[in-house]
């Protein structure tokens, strides 16, 4: 079955450098999630995307923004890139109120960003 | 306000050894969502399991099971005869029953799961 896919799988970028990470849902998925974890921590909601709309935010620093196309995949663009970013970022993926198991939250494999 | 609490930072078990992870979450709403997620030294993360608030049954896959207790808040996992691919992180999580938007979920601290063989 189709999972969740995450590009790049691992970037290292420099301080106050960009990033943009990609991530393309399940399909039939219309919602979309970002997650940061951390180092030895739990994963951290950022943001979601349902139908394009921004849907809930969580602890996302105003450098990051997100944003969801027409074809529901998602970027996270992370600019000033600090050290304190370093972390395996994580998309989801849910059928959204559409579909059945609406809530259950599939997760791409993650990109690991590390910045220098 | 929601929280997801894993007391058990470490476990460690030799190889056939039943293990409980334990779980306890906070939340006003009356409705809700539960799961268990594996996050294997590759580092992704694999949904398990996914309860309903309303769904109290205990259930059970292969060597896996799971106690809903709505009465403690209590939702804890169970492993039977463990194996040393067992070893991971392992994450109990919440989330809100959506009414108009997607629902993020809100993870516990994880418990980190060691099968020594």
């Amino acid at each position: 079955a189709a999972g969740v896919i995450q590009s790049p799988r691992h970037l290292i970028k420099e301080k106050r450098e960009t990033a943009t990470l990609k991530c393309y849902p399940i399909p039939r998925h219309d919602t979309v999630y970002w997650y940061q974890q951390g180092p030895g921590q739990d994963p951290q909601f950022l943001i979601s995307f349902y139908e394009k709309m921004q849907s809930d935010k969580g602890s996302i620093p105003d450098r990051f923004s997100a944003q969801q196309f027409s074809d529901y995949h998602s970027e996270l663009n992370m600019s000033s890139l600090e050290l304190g970013d370093s972390a395996l970022y994580f998309c989801a993926s849910s059928p959204g109120l559409a579909g059945v198991g609406q809530d259950t939250q599939y997760f791409g494999p993650g990109t690991r960003l590390t910045v220098l | 306000a929601q929280k997801v609490t894993q007391a058990q930072t470490e476990i460690s078990v030799v190889e056939k050894e039943d293990v409980t992870l334990d779980c306890v979450y906070e939340t006003r709403d009356t409705t809700y969502y539960l799961f268990w997620y594996k996050q294997p030294p590759s580092g992704e993360l694999v949904f398990l399991i996914r309860r309903n608030s309303f769904d109290e049954q205990n259930e059970i896959s292969g060597r896996y099971s799971w106690n809903f207790q709505k009465s403690t808040s209590s939702f804890n996992f169970t492993i039977t005869a463990s194996q040393v691919v067992d070893s991971a992180v392992y994450f109990c999580a919440l989330s809100e029953y959506p009414n108009s938007s997607a629902s993020k979920i809100i993870f516990g601290s994880g418990t980190r799961l060691s099968i020594r063989p």
